[in-house]
């Protein structure tokens, strides 16, 4: 278990509306990424960080946004969410000892209706 | 880019069955290679990896070889149990680590 959250766990929203997805880790982990997982793709990255404040976009990154205030905090925004962003988001840390080990929070199911 | 091709299924097996899950690779330079499990309502957790040519990764009796020669990482059990059943993905990282690219996932269900 390498400590990480996420919230919501499942939201049903509107196309055009705003969504915030959050990703709680609690060990100090300075990498981190953002996931979706769509049947026949796997998992495609989307946004990552390297620090506070430090980004880098992935694979799919069009549509969405990230941000990272607090070590612990990583944001994912959808800033006007479309139902081609119906998905299942997923969380991960990068492990502290080995460095191409990722670990995984439990996901967010998003439905855009 | 880096890719990953893995057989996708649906496989279903009798407890006992061998299981073997292909997956090969396309990449530039030295990756590692990855297999993760998901089981229902989870996430991804790591199964096995092998970071270099002739490297074999296992774990709760599952194992993989990396063969730079056929560019494949193909997963292996000898007796699968129900306890087995989810979805397999093979995954490949750079050595940077940042840029881990996935197969589609393969779903296995084990019946007793």
């Amino acid at each position: 278990d390498a400590g990480i959250t996420q919230s919501p766990r499942h939201k049903v929203t509107e196309t055009g509306t705003p969504v915030t997805l959050r990703c709680h880790q609690t060990e100090n982990h300075r990498y981190m990424y953002w996931y979706r997982q769509d049947p026949g793709h796997g998992l495609r990255l989307i946004h990552y960080s390297y620090g506070v404040k430090d980004t880098d976009k992935g694979e799919v990154s069009d549509g969405y946004s990230v941000s990272r205030s607090k070590t612990e905090d990583f944001l994912l925004t959808l800033e006007s969410a479309t139902s081609s962003q119906t998905s299942v988001y997923f969380c991960a840390i990068r492990s502290a000892v080995s460095y191409n080990e990722q670990f995984f929070g439990p996901g967010t199911r998003l439905t855009v209706l | 880019g880096d890719s990953v091709t893995q057989m996708e299924g649906p496989v279903t097996l009798s407890e006992e069955a061998c299981l073997t899950i292909n997956c090969t690779y396309t990449a530039t330079g030295y990756p590692s290679l990855f297999w993760y499990v998901q089981y229902p309502g989870e996430g991804l957790q790591l199964l096995l990896k092998a970071t270099k040519a002739d490297d074999k990764g296992s774990n709760k009796g599952f194992e993989a070889t990396y063969r730079k020669e056929t560019t494949s990482f193909h997963l292996e059990k000898g007796s699968v149990q129900v306890s087995d059943s989810a979805v397999y993905f093979c995954a490949l990282s750079d050595q940077l680590g940042n840029d881990m690219r996935f197969g589609a996932g393969t779903r296995l269900t084990v019946k007793p």
